[in-house]
Protein backbone atom coordinates (compact mmCIF):
# COMPACT_ATOMS: atom_id res chain seq x y z
CA UNK A 1 0.00 0.00 0.00
CA UNK A 2 1.13 3.36 -0.84
CA UNK A 3 -0.69 4.80 1.92
CA UNK A 4 -1.26 8.65 1.12
CA UNK A 5 0.69 10.13 -1.81
CA UNK A 6 0.63 13.99 -3.12
CA UNK A 7 2.17 15.79 -6.01
CA UNK A 8 3.84 17.59 -6.86
CA UNK A 9 6.66 17.42 -4.64
CA UNK A 10 7.83 20.86 -4.89
CA UNK A 11 6.45 24.03 -6.85
CA UNK A 12 7.47 27.35 -7.32
CA UNK A 13 4.60 30.17 -8.74
CA UNK A 14 4.20 33.66 -9.49
CA UNK A 15 1.87 35.89 -7.81
CA UNK A 16 -1.59 35.14 -8.96
CA UNK A 17 -0.94 32.20 -10.92
CA UNK A 18 -3.05 29.22 -10.33
CA UNK A 19 -2.58 25.64 -9.49
CA UNK A 20 -3.65 22.52 -8.52
CA UNK A 21 -2.11 20.83 -5.52
CA UNK A 22 -3.75 16.29 -5.94
CA UNK A 23 -4.03 14.10 -3.29
CA UNK A 24 -4.89 10.66 -2.89
CA UNK A 25 -4.74 7.38 -0.22
CA UNK A 26 -5.56 3.69 -0.70
CA UNK A 27 -6.28 2.97 3.00
CA UNK A 28 -10.07 3.16 2.37
CA UNK A 29 -10.86 5.72 4.73
CA UNK A 30 -14.14 7.82 4.53
CA UNK A 31 -12.38 11.22 6.00
CA UNK A 32 -9.68 13.80 3.97
CA UNK A 33 -8.08 17.01 5.11
CA UNK A 34 -5.47 19.78 3.86
CA UNK A 35 -2.85 21.40 6.24
CA UNK A 36 -0.19 24.02 5.74
CA UNK A 37 2.86 24.10 7.97
CA UNK A 38 4.30 27.48 8.54
CA UNK A 39 7.97 27.55 10.95
CA UNK A 40 6.34 27.98 14.45
CA UNK A 41 2.97 27.65 13.77
CA UNK A 42 2.12 24.18 13.67
CA UNK A 43 -0.55 22.63 10.97
CA UNK A 44 -3.83 24.38 10.20
CA UNK A 45 -6.31 22.92 8.49
CA UNK A 46 -7.60 24.57 5.67
CA UNK A 47 -10.49 22.28 4.38
CA UNK A 48 -11.49 18.83 5.05
CA UNK A 49 -13.94 16.15 3.52
CA UNK A 50 -15.67 14.30 6.19
CA UNK A 51 -16.97 11.66 3.22
CA UNK A 52 -16.82 11.42 -0.66
CA UNK A 53 -19.28 14.47 -1.99
CA UNK A 54 -18.70 16.58 1.24
CA UNK A 55 -15.90 19.55 2.17
CA UNK A 56 -15.92 21.88 4.65
CA UNK A 57 -13.97 24.89 5.73
CA UNK A 58 -11.44 24.64 8.55
CA UNK A 59 -9.10 27.09 10.18
CA UNK A 60 -7.42 29.12 7.25
CA UNK A 61 -9.55 28.07 4.25
CA UNK A 62 -9.60 32.09 2.39
CA UNK A 63 -7.73 31.71 -1.07
CA UNK A 64 -8.15 27.73 -1.51
CA UNK A 65 -10.87 25.43 -3.10
CA UNK A 66 -10.72 21.78 -2.52
CA UNK A 67 -12.83 19.09 -4.64
CA UNK A 68 -13.20 15.53 -3.18
CA UNK A 69 -13.22 13.57 -6.67
CA UNK A 70 -14.16 10.08 -5.34
CA UNK A 71 -13.39 8.70 -1.97
CA UNK A 72 -9.82 7.99 -2.69
CA UNK A 73 -8.95 11.85 -4.45
CA UNK A 74 -8.77 14.97 -2.31
CA UNK A 75 -7.52 18.38 -4.43
CA UNK A 76 -6.85 21.50 -3.22
CA UNK A 77 -6.69 24.32 -5.47
CA UNK A 78 -5.28 27.93 -5.33
CA UNK A 79 -6.78 30.04 -7.60
CA UNK A 80 -5.07 33.43 -8.12
CA UNK A 81 -1.69 32.59 -5.93
CA UNK A 82 -0.14 35.00 -2.70
CA UNK A 83 3.33 35.05 -1.22
CA UNK A 84 1.20 34.41 1.52
CA UNK A 85 0.40 30.98 0.20
CA UNK A 86 3.96 29.99 0.66
CA UNK A 87 4.28 26.89 3.03
CA UNK A 88 4.68 23.59 3.02
CA UNK A 89 1.26 21.32 2.16
CA UNK A 90 0.10 18.05 3.63
CA UNK A 91 -2.73 15.85 2.86
CA UNK A 92 -4.26 13.46 5.24
CA UNK A 93 -6.56 10.58 5.60
CA UNK A 94 -8.58 9.20 8.76
CA UNK A 95 -11.18 6.66 9.25
CA UNK A 96 -13.01 9.13 11.51
CA UNK A 97 -16.53 8.48 10.73
CA UNK A 98 -17.68 11.89 13.04
CA UNK A 99 -18.21 10.07 16.68
CA UNK A 100 -14.30 10.58 17.71
CA UNK A 101 -11.52 11.76 15.48
CA UNK A 102 -9.00 8.88 14.44
CA UNK A 103 -5.37 8.78 13.36
CA UNK A 104 -4.52 11.12 10.74
CA UNK A 105 -1.82 9.64 7.96
CA UNK A 106 -0.01 12.10 6.28
CA UNK A 107 1.39 12.31 2.89
CA UNK A 108 4.72 13.64 2.44
CA UNK A 109 4.20 17.00 1.36
CA UNK A 110 3.95 19.62 -1.19
CA UNK A 111 6.29 22.32 -0.81
CA UNK A 112 5.20 25.36 -3.06
CA UNK A 113 6.99 28.68 -3.07
CA UNK A 114 4.86 32.31 -4.42
CA UNK A 115 7.37 34.87 -5.73
CA UNK B 1 -11.39 29.45 19.28
CA UNK B 2 -9.61 25.63 20.46
CA UNK B 3 -6.46 26.07 21.39
CA UNK B 4 -3.06 23.62 21.86
CA UNK B 5 -0.45 24.76 23.59
CA UNK B 6 3.34 23.13 23.63
CA UNK B 7 6.49 24.93 24.72
CA UNK B 8 8.44 25.59 21.52
CA UNK B 9 11.57 23.90 22.87
CA UNK B 10 14.10 22.84 21.95
CA UNK B 11 14.52 20.62 24.63
CA UNK B 12 17.58 18.88 24.90
CA UNK B 13 18.09 15.26 26.88
CA UNK B 14 21.38 13.51 27.10
CA UNK B 15 21.13 10.19 25.14
CA UNK B 16 19.52 7.93 27.58
CA UNK B 17 17.63 10.10 29.75
CA UNK B 18 13.86 10.43 30.16
CA UNK B 19 12.24 13.15 27.87
CA UNK B 20 9.17 14.84 29.27
CA UNK B 21 7.00 16.73 26.78
CA UNK B 22 4.13 18.63 28.02
CA UNK B 23 0.85 19.96 26.07
CA UNK B 24 -2.59 21.78 27.16
CA UNK B 25 -5.69 22.39 25.66
CA UNK B 26 -8.19 24.68 26.13
CA UNK B 27 -11.33 23.25 25.36
CA UNK B 28 -13.29 20.62 27.65
CA UNK B 29 -15.25 18.80 25.32
CA UNK B 30 -11.85 17.71 23.73
CA UNK B 31 -11.83 13.81 23.59
CA UNK B 32 -8.84 12.24 21.69
CA UNK B 33 -5.46 13.09 22.55
CA UNK B 34 -2.78 12.15 19.93
CA UNK B 35 1.08 12.40 19.76
CA UNK B 36 3.12 12.69 16.51
CA UNK B 37 6.66 12.62 15.56
CA UNK B 38 8.16 14.90 12.89
CA UNK B 39 11.65 14.82 11.59
CA UNK B 40 12.74 17.57 9.79
CA UNK B 41 11.85 17.60 6.30
CA UNK B 42 8.98 15.24 6.74
CA UNK B 43 5.62 14.29 7.38
CA UNK B 44 4.37 13.64 10.71
CA UNK B 45 4.05 10.08 11.85
CA UNK B 46 1.64 8.71 14.93
CA UNK B 47 3.28 8.01 17.87
CA UNK B 48 0.92 7.64 20.67
CA UNK B 49 -3.11 8.30 21.25
CA UNK B 50 -5.07 8.39 24.65
CA UNK B 51 -8.76 8.73 25.38
CA UNK B 52 -8.70 8.46 28.91
CA UNK B 53 -7.70 9.27 31.60
CA UNK B 54 -4.33 7.83 33.27
CA UNK B 55 -1.81 6.43 31.35
CA UNK B 56 -0.86 4.39 28.09
CA UNK B 57 2.62 3.20 27.90
CA UNK B 58 4.21 1.48 24.42
CA UNK B 59 7.55 0.79 24.68
CA UNK B 60 9.83 3.79 25.53
CA UNK B 61 6.81 6.10 25.02
CA UNK B 62 3.91 7.10 28.14
CA UNK B 63 1.12 9.05 27.17
CA UNK B 64 -0.55 10.87 30.06
CA UNK B 65 -3.86 12.12 30.23
CA UNK B 66 -5.64 14.23 32.64
CA UNK B 67 -8.80 15.70 31.50
CA UNK B 68 -9.87 17.77 34.71
CA UNK B 69 -6.29 19.89 34.27
CA UNK B 70 -6.56 19.57 30.54
CA UNK B 71 -3.47 18.39 30.04
CA UNK B 72 -1.78 15.24 28.19
CA UNK B 73 2.26 14.35 28.30
CA UNK B 74 4.59 12.46 26.53
CA UNK B 75 7.04 10.45 28.02
CA UNK B 76 10.03 9.18 25.96
CA UNK B 77 12.45 6.52 28.21
CA UNK B 78 15.92 5.93 27.47
CA UNK B 79 16.39 9.03 24.75
CA UNK B 80 18.09 7.88 21.46
CA UNK B 81 19.11 10.34 19.17
CA UNK B 82 16.79 8.69 16.36
CA UNK B 83 13.85 10.36 19.01
CA UNK B 84 15.79 13.89 17.89
CA UNK B 85 12.58 14.93 16.34
CA UNK B 86 9.26 17.49 16.45
CA UNK B 87 6.67 16.30 18.55
CA UNK B 88 3.12 17.39 17.86
CA UNK B 89 0.30 17.63 20.35
CA UNK B 90 -2.78 16.91 18.77
CA UNK B 91 -6.90 17.10 20.11
CA UNK B 92 -9.83 15.90 18.06
CA UNK B 93 -13.14 16.53 19.52
CA UNK B 94 -16.66 15.22 20.03
CA UNK B 95 -18.99 14.83 17.30
CA UNK B 96 -16.36 16.20 14.42
CA UNK B 97 -13.62 15.87 12.46
CA UNK B 98 -11.56 18.97 12.92
CA UNK B 99 -8.24 17.60 14.74
CA UNK B 100 -6.19 20.90 16.57
CA UNK B 101 -2.71 20.74 16.39
CA UNK B 102 -0.04 22.32 18.85
CA UNK B 103 2.69 23.84 17.17
CA UNK B 104 5.33 21.57 18.10
CA UNK B 105 8.13 20.51 20.75
CA UNK B 106 11.73 20.56 19.10
CA UNK B 107 13.71 17.82 20.82
CA UNK B 108 17.18 17.20 20.64
CA UNK B 109 19.15 14.59 22.14
CA UNK B 110 22.66 14.27 22.85
CA UNK B 111 24.69 11.22 22.45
Amino acid sequence: NAGVTQTPKFQVLKTGQSMTLQCAQDMNHNSMYWYRQDPGMGLRLIYYSASEGTTDKGEVPNGYNVSRLNKREFSLRLESAAPSQTSVYFCASSEATGGTQETQYFGPGTRLLVL
Amino acid sequence: QKEVEQNSGPLSVPEGAIASLNCTYSDRVSQSFFWYRQYSGKSPELIMSIYSNGDKEDGRFTAQLNKASQYVSLLIRDSQPSDSATYLCAVGYTGGFKTIFGAGTRLFVKA
